[in-house]
């Protein structure tokens, strides 16, 4: 079964730092680009960043633009996304998903929950 | 491009037709893809290609619509279905979804 699952996600002051990691399975990893969509508590969904299945084209959202840094490890099938200058506002549930293009994004993960606060 | 989903929620009962859209500001084409969330959990692809249904799921779920107008259409509401769907537009960057609908019960 394609899966993904994430990990890494805490509770961090504000301008803290943090790295989340994303493990696939089951599906030629290398072959997809990657997303990461964060969902803070009682909102909708929030597209962050995306990156190509090389690694050489990543992609952020303006309210991460600067602070995030999305990469990848194809050979350990896992993509991370590194937050840095954290505020409150990033406090979310953040997700990492496979993009099959036109199809959308699937599967998610399970979601890792980063809090920030003091 | 913009997603707006109306309505932001309703109340239905079990056994209901439920439909719900999704407006996008400029024309996508057909490349719009539903996702169901239940709470406390992922999303869910549920339709993609504006009217493809995931495989595995209940044919009770269909979707319709191109350029910037699309529905959702859930034939007769289960109890599983109470939960919040999201559009997503595929045609260009950057991903964008609209706001959600979620689906209580009545």
């Amino acid at each position: 079964e394609v899966q993904l699952v994430e990990s890494g996600g805490d509770l961090v002051q504000p301008g803290g730092s943090l790295r989340l990691s994303c493990a696939g399975s089951d599906f030629t990893f290398t072959y997809y680009w990657m997303h990461w969509v964060r969902q803070a508590p009682g909102r909708g969904l929030e597209w962050i960043s995306r990156i190509s299945n090389d690694g050489t084209t990543p992609d952020y959202a303006d309210s991460v633009k600067g602070r995030f840094t999305i990469s990848r490890d194809n050979a350990k099938n896992t993509l991370y996304l590194q937050m840095k200058s954290l505020r409150a506002e990033d406090t979310a549930l953040y997700y990492c998903a496979r993009d099959k293009g036109a199809d959308g994004l699937d599967p998610w993960g399970q979601g890792t929950q980063v809090i920030v606060s003091s | 491009i913009q997603l707006t989903q109306s309505p932001s929620s309703l109340s239905a009962s079990v056994g209901d037709r439920v439909t719900f859209t999704c407006r996008a500001s400029q024309d996508i084409s057909s490349y719009l893809a539903w996702y169901q969330q239940k709470p406390g959990k992922a999303p869910k692809r549920l339709i993609y290609s504006a009217s493809t249904l995931q495989s595995g799921l209940p044919s009770r779920f269909s979707g319709s619509g191109f350029g910037t107008d699309f529905t959702l259409t859930i034939s007769s509401l289960q109890p599983e279905d109470f939960a919040t769907y999201y559009c997503q537009q595929t045609h260009s960057y950057p991903v964008t979804f609209g706001g959600g609908t979620t689906v209580d019960i009545k």
